[in-house]
């Protein structure tokens, strides 16, 4: 069946970086795009980017350019969110969820905590 | 402020209809075909309901529509349930290729 699998759960410190892996199976990964969504505790769903599979060509929220990063590898059916100089506010649930229907990831908790 | 507007919460008795909306308050969504609409219980991964406006995934059952007039989109359920009670997100593409969620509606079935 189609899914996506995410990688676990992260603790870093404010300032380091985090990479999040999300390997899809079931479908052709080029043929859908993937994009990220993050829920800080106690709030609701903000989108960060998409992804591209198959060029690997990407679009981000203006909030996050410069600080997020996504990219793909096509042999191993995985889109990758690089985030860097974490803060504390960066605390949250992180999910890929594959365009236009889904499914979503489990999702992956990453805390910025010193 | 969030380019798309949702009422913080809406209830409603069992059996009864209720609706939320979601008004893009930019341009950059508002004329937008591509409107979807997710339901997150808690601690749940969200669960699509409605995409491209009015369209169903299959396995959605039907009590769930979506309609969309000038800015604002609508999801309506009808025959309300107890299980129907949760968190209900708003997302809109943007001309830039992005999208955005809305903020988010408690729902909550009296």
């Amino acid at each position: 069946q189609v899914q996506l699998v995410q990688s676990g759960a992260e603790v870093k410190k404010p300032g380091a970086s985090v990479k999040v892996s999300c390997k899809a199976s079931g479908y052709t990964f080029s043929s859908y795009a993937i994009y990220w969504v993050r829920q800080a505790p106690g709030q609701g769903l903000e989108w960060l980017g998409i992804i591209n599979p198959g060029s690997g060509g990407t679009r981000y929220t203006q909030k996050f350019q410069g600080r997020v990063t996504m990219t793909r590898n096509t042999s191993t059916a995985t889109v990758y969110l690089d985030m860097s100089s974490l803060r504390p506010e960066d605390t949250a649930i992180y999910y890929c969820a594959r365009e236009p229907l889904g499914p979503w990831g489990q999702g992956t908790l990453v805390t910025i905590s010193s | 402020q969030s380019a798309l507007t949702q009422p913080a919460s809406v209830s409603g008795s069992p059996g009864q209809s209720i609706t939320i909306s979601c008004t893009a308050t930019i341009s950059d969504v508002a004329d937008s075909k591509y409107v979807s609409w997710y339901q997150q219980h808690p601690g749940k991964v969200p669960r699509l309901l409605i995409y491209e406006v009015s369209n169903r995934p299959s396995g959605v059952s039907d009590r769930f529509s979506g309609s969309k007039s000038g800015n604002t989109a609508s999801l309506t359920i009808s025959g309300l349930l107890p299980e129907d009670e949760a968190d209900y997100y708003c997302k809109s593409n943007t001309i830039g290729g992005t999208s955005v969620f809305g903020p988010g509606t408690a729902v909550t079935v009296l």
